[in-house]
Order: C-alpha cells, then structure tokens, then sequence
C-alpha cells in the first residue's frame, strides 16, 4: 500500500542554520510528491512538488528532489528564517489509487532568532 | 480569489451528541475533499466528491459520518453521534480537477469531543 514516513518532531533551529527534514515513502506505480506546509492557525499550504524520478521542487528557497532509488523526498533549505516557524508535512499521490493524497505525521519546526 | 471557506472554526460538544460542518470551495472547483486530522498525525481523507457525486468514501466511517454535496458547490459532513475519538480537525479542500498537486485546503474545523 501507500504510506509516508517523515521525521519525528519538533524540530527547533536558530536563525539562518540548515534545515533537513527526512521523508521516505512507500507506493505502487510511480506517486507524485509534495511537501505542505501549515503555518499557526491556517490551513495547509502546497509548499513544493516533484512528478517523477529525478525532479527536484523548489520554493521559497525550500527544495526537495524525488528519489527513486532511496524513495525518499528530503526536504532542505539552506538558511531558516523565523518567519518558516510552521508544521510541514509530506505527501504522496498515486495514479494507482485514485491520486488519493497520502500524508506524513508533520514535523514541526520553530527558528529562533 | 477567494479561498476555501470553512465553518464552523471551532466546535466542542458532548458525546453522543451531533455536528455539522460546512465548507465552501473555491469557485469553480468541480473536486471537494474532506479530510480529518487527528492530533500528531497527518490529515486522512474521509470522502472525495466529483462535483455532486461521491468518487470515494472508503475510509469513511458510514455508521456514524454522512456527507453531502448536494448542487455540486458547498459541502456539509456530518457526525452523529458523536464519540470520544472523532476529536480532530476537519479539513476541506478543493481542486479544479481530481490532478494531483492542486489541492486548496480551508482552516479546518477544530472539534473536540468531550
């Protein structure tokens, strides 16, 4: 079946230190995959994506590049701001089961100045 | 453009008791989802409609949840009754299409059941 699996949280930073958060996935056919972001009190935000081996989704400084081989869909962002304090999680799409979106747990991260 | 409306943001009742959620869509948006997410975990879809009908309800948990979509517009899911395990946050998004990657997502609904 599809799943997804992401680092446990919370994760807490200082200002302008690197950011990784660890996603894995397991799926048949070949998913899409996104990472949403869901800042203090709103809704869930699509943050990046990736539809097929070898993609890489960026934004907002955010990247993510989608591994076949390793399936995983690291998340990385070179310097955080305070301003990306939010929960992030990972998710999958497969044609195979109807483009249902499969989510991870969320890591929640804060950056402090 | 406005985004996906949700109501009501907040919501704590008894269990056993009955609820109801509505949600907006974006304008135009034919695919409506619902999710439920429950603390610590990622959101879980309840139910995907096409327009005004259901194109999956396999998680739905159909002895005590029903949801409509009744002019292929707004949404209401509904709870009854009501038990301890149903506190969560109720999430509604909406797509142009049933695609991938272009789910909008309302606030949530926050219900705690008591």
């Amino acid at each position: 079946g599809n799943s997804v699996t992401q680092m446990e949280g919370p994760v807490t930073l200082s200002e302008e230190a690197f950011l990784t958060i660890n996603c894995t996935y397991t799926a048949t056919g070949y998913p899409s995959l996104f990472w949403y972001v869901q800042y203090p009190g709103e809704g869930l935000q699509l943050l990046l994506k990736a539809t097929k081996a070898d993609d890489k989704g960026s934004n907002k400084g955010f990247e993510a590049t989608y591994r076949k081989e390793t399936t995983s869909f690291h998340l990385e962002k070179g310097s955080v701001q305070v301003s990306d304090s939010a929960v992030y999680f990972c998710a999958l799409s497969s044609p195979n089961t109807g483009n249902q979106f499969y989510f991870g747990t969320g890591t929640s991260l804060t950056v402090i100045p | 453009e406005a985004g996906v409306a949700q109501s009501p943001r907040y919501k704590i009742i008894e269990k056993r008791q009955s609820v109801a959620f509505w949600c907006n869509p974006i304008s135009g948006h034919a695919t409506l989802y619902w999710y439920q997410q429950i603390l610590g975990q990622g959101p879980k879809l309840l139910i995907q409609f096409q327009n005004n009908g259901v194109v999956d309800d396999s998680q739905l948990p159909k002895d005590r949840f029903s949801a409509e979509r009744l002019k292929g517009v707004d949404s209401t899911l509904k709870i009854q009754p009501a038990k301890l395990e149903d506190s969560a946050v109720y999430l509604c998004a909406s797509a142009p299409t049933p695609r991938r990657d272009t789910q909008y997502f309302g606030p949530g609904t926050r219900l705690t059941v008591l």
